[in-house]
């Protein structure tokens, strides 16, 4: 089975509003990556945060992790209509090993 | 423009048929890798190289094989052992293995 796993599954809000993802992982990491994918293309790299780091930025996005809780969100805040994408974590302790979720589904109506 | 070269876009396989994915990168990383992704799943991992002439199983790795003769270039062969190839195929490479990924932008297999 899958290390990572998001939730929720789907998410629809309204353009300017925030969006929250969350992601679950079973064992221990060195790191914990997450990537945007928009329909029928291949997959963006966003942010990567060590198992050492609880929280990191870029721009718009805001990740936390909870290494205890085996948990970590992706926040995307003043959304936009182009943030609608597919987006998943991926866990593992190296390239080789990484495991991605299913992926949340994030429609931005504008 | 530095990154990375799937081809082609869509491919038609038909019964018993070997058919090749080309991925090219000119990011000058050492390790390549497949994925498979299904419809609304995440990513499996199909096999992964980190050097040249050196290649590993990933975890779904029976019905394909890969060479890698050359550092930029990856392709992967989906063979008629593959019962079931219809995926959207994803071709990624790092700088080293504890890094980010880059990825192209897919190739749509689809059986004929």
């Amino acid at each position: 089975s899958q290390q990572g796993e998001e939730d929720p599954q789907a998410l629809s809000i309204q353009e300017g509003e925030n969006a929250t993802m969350n992601c679950s992982y079973k064992t221990s990491i060195n790191n914990l990556q997450w990537y945007r994918q928009n329909s029928g293309r291949g997959l963006v790299h966003l942010i990567l945060i060590r198992s050492n780091e609880r929280e990191k930025h870029s721009g718009r996005l805001r990740v936390t992790l909870d290494t205890s809780k085996k948990s970590s969100s992706l926040l995307i805040t003043a959304s936009r209509a182009a943030d609608t994408a597919s987006y998943f974590c991926a866990t593992g302790g190296s390239a080789r090993q990484l495991t991605f979720g299913s992926g949340t589904q994030l429609t931005v109506l504008p | 423009d530095g990154g990375i070269t799937q081809s082609p876009k869509y491919l038609f396989r038909k019964e018993g048929q070997n058919v090749t994915l080309s991925c090219e990168q000119n990011l000058n990383h050492d390790a390549m890798y497949w994925y498979r992704q299904d419809p609304g799943q995440g990513l499996r991992l199909i096999y992964y190289s980190q050097i040249v002439n050196d290649f590993q199983k990933g975890d779904i790795a029976e019905g394909y094989s890969v060479s890698r003769e050359k550092k930029e270039s990856f392709p992967l062969t989906v063979t008629s052992a593959q019962k079931n190839p219809t995926a959207f195929y994803l071709c990624a490479s790092s700088i080293g293995a504890d890094e980010k990924l880059f990825f192209g932008s897919g190739t749509q297999l689809s059986v004929l």
